[in-house]
């Protein structure tokens, strides 16, 4: 059975500063993973896919990685700021019908 | 975003009753998934469906039902919803394995 882990569960940032998101799966047989956004009360809006033969993924000042050998993948946003508060999630789609498993989610909080 | 629209947003009914779910989508994609989002437990997969007339559980299926007869719905049934089914439900769209998944706004149940 996939486990989806995220580390660390909340961050709290200075504006303006780099941060990282980890995420990282037990069984590497993926066809994809893709990030998520959630703001409160609110559905969730995809950031980024990264397909299972790709290694890194752009979009903005968001910068996705994977390695799917050791079953991470981590999260970068460049300048955070306050705007970019949320919880951030992480999704893994595999099995015979695709279907996607979640980590918990990092709560992010980026202060003015 | 894909054109997804879940109904009602909001719902506040009995234990004991029947309640169904629906989500609406415009894109014609032919994966769509139920998803429950709860604190301390992330999102957890109901059903979900690969095309008209074909579905299957997820991991938390006790007490839910699914039915898609068209393209664009996927209709989900709580038999008899007890208090352990409130919850915010998502819907999820996909076309296919390698593309994005797409998620509704959510529905807020409460069983009183």
């Amino acid at each position: 059975k996939q486990e989806v882990t995220q580390i660390p569960a909340a961050l709290s940032v200075p504006e303006g500063e780099n941060l990282v998101l980890n995420c990282s799966f037990t069984d590497s047989a993926i066809y994809n993973l893709q990030w998520f956004r959630q703001d409160p009360g609110k559905g969730l809006t995809s950031l980024l896919l990264i397909q299972s033969s790709q290694r890194e993924q752009t979009s903005g000042r968001l910068n996705a990685s994977l390695d799917k050998s050791s079953g991470r993948s981590t999260l970068y946003i460049a300048a955070s700021q306050p705007g970019d508060s949320a919880t951030y999630l992480c999704a893994v789609r595999g099995g015979s019908n695709y279907k996607l498993t979640f980590g918990k989610g990092t709560l992010l909080t980026v202060n003015p | 975003d894909a054109g997804i629209t879940q109904s009602p947003r909001h719902k506040v009914t009995e234990t004991g009753t029947p309640v169904t779910l629906r989500c609406h989508q415009t894109e014609n994609h032919r994966y769509m998934y139920w998803y429950r989002q709860d604190p301390g437990h992330g999102l957890r997969l109901i059903h979900y469906s690969y095309g008209v007339k074909d579905t299957d559980k997820g991991e938390v299926s006790d007490g839910y039902s699914v039915s898609r007869s068209k393209t664009e719905d996927f209709l989900l049934t709580l038999e008899s919803a007890t208090s352990s089914q409130t919850s915010v439900y998502f819907c999820a769209t996909g076309q296919t394995k390698d593309t994005e998944a797409f998620f509704g706004q959510g529905t807020r149940l409460t069983v009183v």
